[in-house]
């Protein structure tokens, strides 16, 4: 029972080359997230799919986008990278119970550098 | 203004103090919320959640939850060097929003 997979770890990029960041969660969980987190911010939203077929924009959008493949996988794409984009990326799992949401479990991150 | 705020740290304890961390929000339509913890370089995990007025109890942590005030707090009893890390106040509208953290430190 693996909970939520990300890969890869680690990833350097060079400004304006793409990447797709993998996000896999084995919990049967409707709604999947991406987050991204630097020092000082805490975590801020990306992108969300509360349900397979739906994607949302979060907080912070720009400069990406996302597929919700099926009920497991949930990417993230980085058409263009920036350097703005360093940071941690935390992908995370949820399930929603009426007007609760259950907490989110997180995946282990991908630290990329854009150089 | 955003929409979960924390006291912003970092804070100092000694080992077997009380560790009171606090946490207010914006909209006053959330019904959940969540502490985290994490560990540098590591992933957030789930250390309470509460949904409802009151305290909640678990181990050596308590959450209170003001709905009236927007105000949810952490408490960790008898502190240990294995509690130092960042704390997470999370509360959710139709997705999760975090605070920016507050950093423990238990001195031993």
């Amino acid at each position: 029972n693996a909970g939520v997979t990300q890969t890869p770890k680690f990833q350097v990029l060079k400004t304006g080359q793409s990447m797709t960041l993998q996000c896999a969660q084995d919990m049967n969980h409707n709604s999947m997230y991406w987050y991204r987190q630097d020092p000082g911010m805490g975590l801020r939203l990306i992108y969300y799919s509360a349900s397979e077929g739906t994607t949302d924009k979060g907080e912070v959008p720009n400069g990406y986008n996302v597929s919700r493949l099926n009920k497991r996988e949930f990417s993230l794409r980085l058409e263009s990278a920036a350097p703005s984009q360093t940071s941690v990326y935390f992908c995370a799992s949820s399930d929603i119970g009426g007007d609760r949401v259950s907490p989110l479990h997180f995946g282990n991150g991908t630290r990329l550098t854009v150089t | 203004q955003k929409e979960v705020e924390q006291n912003s740290g970092p804070l100092s304890v000694p080992e077997g103090a009380i560790a009171s961390l606090n946490c207010t929000y914006s909209d006053r339509g959330s019904q959940s919320f969540f502490w985290y913890r994490q560990y540098s370089g590591k992933s957030p995990e789930l250390i309470m959640s509460i949904y409802s007025n009151g305290d909640k109890e678990d181990g050596r942590f308590t959450a209170q939850l003001n709905k009236a005030s927007q105000y949810v707090s952490l408490l960790i009893r008898d502190s240990q060097p294995s509690d130092s890390a960042t704390y997470l106040c999370a509360v959710n509208d139709y997705k999760l929003s975090f605070g920016a953290g507050t950093t423990v430190t238990v001195r031993a």
